[in-house]
């Protein structure tokens, strides 16, 4: 069974701070992984997305990292600032069109 | 702006009842993805619609049932209520083979 997992639930930190956020995933067999933001009451933002084959992907101050063989991922903040208050989601795709989610991130960046 | 579109935003319906979902999604976007978020949870996989067919569903009763139409737009269904229905319901679009998915805002459900 797969199961897609967040650690921390929630997470605050002072601006400025360099943060990461963690996923971690049962079933390394994934075809690719997306980092997600979702403010209150909006839907999802897709952040960045990482194909099995590689090991990170950058957007600006963002860096996700991917470790099929132990079943992780990272996603690095630098810089923080109250803009990035949010949550954020990771999901996995397996078998080209089953997403499977963690339950989320809950960021404070305070000013 | 995803140009994905969801009505309505908010819903109020009682047990038992049934409520049709409506998402509209961008120009050329072949596949949607229907998706439950109960609170302080990540979303699940209902299931997903490619040209018009049925391509997946995730572990959810027959009860709940969708539509995709030629036009790009598309439903999701659910019949017999229940109070653990109650969740924000998202559709995403993508085209076939990119698997970036673009999600709209979401149709908050509440079942009394």
């Amino acid at each position: 069974k797969q199961e897609v997992t967040q650690i921390p639930a929630a997470l605050s930190v002072p601006e400025g701070e360099n943060l990461v956020l963690n996923c971690s995933f049962t079933d390394s067999a994934i075809y690719n992984l997306q980092w997600f933001r979702q403010d209150p009451g909006k839907g999802l933002t897709s952040l960045l997305l990482i194909q099995s084959s590689q090991r990170e992907q950058t957007s600006g101050r963002l860096n996700a990292s991917l470790d099929k063989s132990s079943g992780r991922s990272t996603l690095y903040i630098a810089a923080s600032q109250p803009g990035d208050s949010a949550t954020y989601l990771c999901a996995v795709l397996y078998n080209f069109n089953k997403f499977y989610f963690g339950s989320g991130t809950k960021l404070n960046v305070k000013p | 702006e995803t140009g994905v579109t969801q009505s309505p935003t908010h819903l109020i319906k009682t047990r038992g009842q049934q409520v049709t979902l409506r998402c509209s999604s961008q120009s050329g976007h072949n596949t949607v993805s229907w998706y439950q978020q109960a609170l302080g949870q990540g979303p699940q996989f209902i299931f997903q619609y490619y040209r018009e067919e049925e391509n997946g569903r995730g572990n959810f009763p027959p009860r709940f049932s969708g539509l995709q139409f030629p036009n790009y737009s598309s439903e999701l269904n659910v019949n017999a209520l229940e109070l653990d229905d109650s969740a924000l319901y998202l559709c995403a679009s993508e085209i076939a083979g990119k698997n970036i998915q673009y999600f709209g805002a979401g149709t908050r459900l509440s079942v009394l």
